[in-house]
């Protein structure tokens, strides 16, 4: 089964307007941590957010924001106010406390990402 | 601060082939990962260490092979280069267990 999963292969909004982009995953810890990063067209990877299952509430950073439904596992991104930058592959991903053998040690399980396109 | 720093950038290699893609970090972070991306998908993790000494498979490891002598550095080698392998790979650190992983730039590597 997918650990991650981004349904929305691409997207697009109008430059100006908030979007929002689907992430569900799949665990059976308590204790597990979800990000989100942005990779822009030159291919680097760049974290935007980061949300643990024990926060009470929403991460927030300028004008990113996770919209974290536990109960759904659900993760999905808001990105407000979009600008023409914003258009990249944008990619959830997940680190667990721990999996078969032990800890995890940090490892990410990423999403198959999605394509957001800005337009003017 | 440099941060995670890979070479090459770009590389074409012909079947069988052996090369090393090099990463270092300068943040003292004890943790490295190595991933692939191939085109439209998401990254999979080849081979992760914890600490100089230290190194483990991750979901595809196969055709590859790491070491992890210093803090600082952690190659990865593609024994007998094989079309399946081309692809994008980034090397990425963390200080902590639990802390978000720093990506290198990326080296895009095509096997003919």
């Amino acid at each position: 089964a997918q650990k991650i999963t981004q349904t929305q292969p691409g997207m697009f909004v109008q430059e100006k307007e908030a979007v929002t982009l689907d992430c569900t995953y799949d665990t059976s810890d308590q204790s597990y941590g979800l990000f989100w990063y942005k990779q822009p067209s030159s291919g680097e990877m760049i974290f935007l957010i980061y949300q643990g299952s024990y926060d009470e509430q929403n991460a927030t950073e300028g004008r990113y924001s996770l919209n974290f439904q536990k109960a759904r596992k659900s993760a999905n991104l808001v990105i407000s106010a979009s600008q023409l930058g914003d258009s990249a592959m944008y990619f959830c991903a997940m680190r667990e406390a721990t999996n078969a053998g032990g800890t995890s040690y940090g490892k990410l399980t990423f999403g198959q990402g999605t394509i957001l396109t800005v337009h003017p | 601060n440099a941060g995670v720093t890979q070479t090459p950038k770009f590389r074409i290699l012909k079947i069988g082939q052996s090369m090393t893609l090099q990463c270092t970090q300068d943040m003292n972070h004890n943790y490295m990962y190595w991933y692939r991306q191939d085109p439209g998908m998401g990254l999979k993790l080849i081979y992760y260490s914890v600490g100089a000494g230290i190194t483990d498979k991750g979901e595809v490891p196969n055709g590859y092979n790491v070491s992890r002598s210093t803090t600082e550095d952690f190659p990865l080698r593609l024994e007998l280069a094989a079309p399946s392998q081309t692809s994008v790979y980034f090397c990425a650190s963390s200080l902590v267990r639990s802390g978000e992983l720093f990506f290198g730039e990326g080296s895009r590597l095509t096997v003919l």
